[in-house]
């Protein structure tokens, strides 16, 4: 079935660091690929996404590349603020998913010092 | 748009209690899912509909969960009796019938004392 590998946190960073947290998957046909983050206390939002190999999503200074030959979506930042703490889920849909389910990726709790 | 409504957003309950949470989805959205959150377990789908009707409820973890959509804005999952392992926070989202993108709810967190 589909699944979804995220590097494990806690990461812990500087303001203004760069930011990586990889995200692999595993899924049949051609996945949609997605990035939420939760705040604290808050609920899941969408950070970004991409729909097919090669595509970039891009949103608030983050930025993810669908790699189909490496089936990997990382999730990048190139100076992050105290804002982005958070905890950051990498996730997919397949085509053959009914009704938009959602794998979902462990999460990475990320926190910035300032 | 409000987004989707969830209630209440913190219940503590005793062991044995019945438990209902609720939500109201996004006008317009014919998806709802269910989720629940814990710190060992991470994020969990445990039951999502189409149109009001369940479509996969493998998710749900045992017979006392319990989970309804009696119409397009409103739904309820029901936990009786509820235990201390329930405790948890647990998000209802939806989402478009074309789209990929699930909007989630602020989620209610639940304690079972």
């Amino acid at each position: 079935g589909d699944s979804v590998t995220q590097m494990e946190g806690p990461v812990t960073l500087s303001e203004e660091a760069f930011l990586t947290i990889n995200c692999t998957y595993t899924a049949t046909g051609y996945p949609s690929l997605f990035w939420y983050v939760q705040y604290p206390g808050e609920g899941l939002q969408l950070l970004l996404k991409a729909t097919k190999a090669d595509d970039k999503g891009s949103n608030k200074g983050f930025e993810a590349t669908y790699r189909k030959e490496t089936t990997s979506f990382h999730l990048e930042k190139g100076s992050v603020q105290v804002s982005d703490s958070a905890v950051y889920f990498c996730a997919l849909t397949s085509i053959k998913a009914a009704g938009n389910k959602l794998t979902f990726g462990g999460g990475t709790r990320v926190l910035v010092k300032p | 748009d409000a987004g989707v409504i969830q209630s209440p957003r913190h219940e503590v309950t005793e062991m044995g209690q019945e438990v209902t949470l609720r939500c109201k989805p996004i006008s317009g959205h014919d998806y709802l899912f269910w989720y629940r959150q814990t710190m060992m377990r991470g994020l969990e789908l445990l039951i999502y509909f189409n149109n009001n009707v369940p479509i996969d409820d493998s998710g749900m973890p045992e017979d006392r969960f319990s989970a309804k959509m009696p119409n397009a804005s409103f739904s309820t999952l029901k936990i009786q009796p509820s235990e201390p392992r329930d405790s948890a926070v647990y998000f209802c989202a939806s989402s478009f019938p074309l789209g990929n993108e699930q909007f989630f709810g602020p989620g209610t967190r639940l304690t079972v004392l």
